[in-house]
């Protein structure tokens, strides 16, 4: 199946800094990609669709300005989640979408925590 | 609103033992539903897609069935190992935007 890579896998921040995660389709063109959130023990909740040149779509309840969407290219969207707090401590998890049978490949994931 | 619900919430068995874990959805217009694995820490691993036209799809001793009528899908993993054990998460895609996940089956497979 196809590849979606995530970095960086895992990231201690301080309360108040930026922190940037790539997702990346290593072997496949992907003009969307999703980003996900998934809180302990619970399950992934979808924040927002990225586009391949265009402004991302963002669900209802996520702060646009605080986790910044950019889809520069065919194979890479980043997700910055800015001035992170504890709160924002949390598994992140991108997925590309293959337009074909709407299957979607997960990356691995990137651990985030603020202290 | 679309919900997915998955039960168990957790399941503990003993190794070679046939075992269902159980998916319903709220809204049966979906496109596509999904399993998938997680070991603690990790991403996702994708284990069997069944489309909506389709009724059950098998990946040697995984099977999932799929009723869209009844708003079901299982998953059936025969002679179950302790490689088995991890969560295994259930997603319905409603259209190509919107893929909404269970809270997942936490299944421990003991030797």
């Amino acid at each position: 199946g196809a590849v979606v890579s995530q970095h960086p896998s895992r990231v201690i921040c301080k309360s108040g800094t930026s922190v940037k995660i790539e997702c990346r389709s290593l072997d496949f063109q992907a003009t969307t990609m999703f980003w996900y959130r998934q809180f302990p023990k619970k399950s992934l909740m979808l924040m927002a669709t990225s586009n391949e040149g265009s402004k991302a779509t963002y669900e209802q309840g996520v702060e646009k300005d605080k986790f910044l969407i950019n889809h520069a290219s065919l194979t890479l969207s980043t997700l910055t989640v800015t001035s992170a707090h504890p709160e924002d401590s949390s598994f992140y998890i991108c997925s590309a979408g293959d337009r074909v049978g709407y299957e979607q490949y997960f990356g691995p994931g990137t651990r985030l925590t603020v202290t | 609103k679309q919900e997915v619900t998955q039960i168990p919430a957790a399941l503990s068995v003993p190794e070679g033992e046939n075992l269902v874990l159980n998916c319903s959805f709220t809204d049966s217009a979906i496109y596509n539903l999904q399993w998938f694995r997680q070991d603690p820490g990790k991403g996702l691993t994708s284990l069997l897609l069944i489309q909506s036209s389709q009724r059950e799809q098998t990946s040697g001793r995984l099977n999932a069935s799929l009723d869209k009528s009844s708003g079901r899908s299982t998953l059936y993993i025969a002679a179950s190992q302790p490689g088995d054990s991890a969560t295994y998460l259930c997603a319905v895609l409603y259209n190509f935007n919107k893929f909404y996940f269970g809270s997942g089956t936490k299944l421990n497979v003991k030797p």
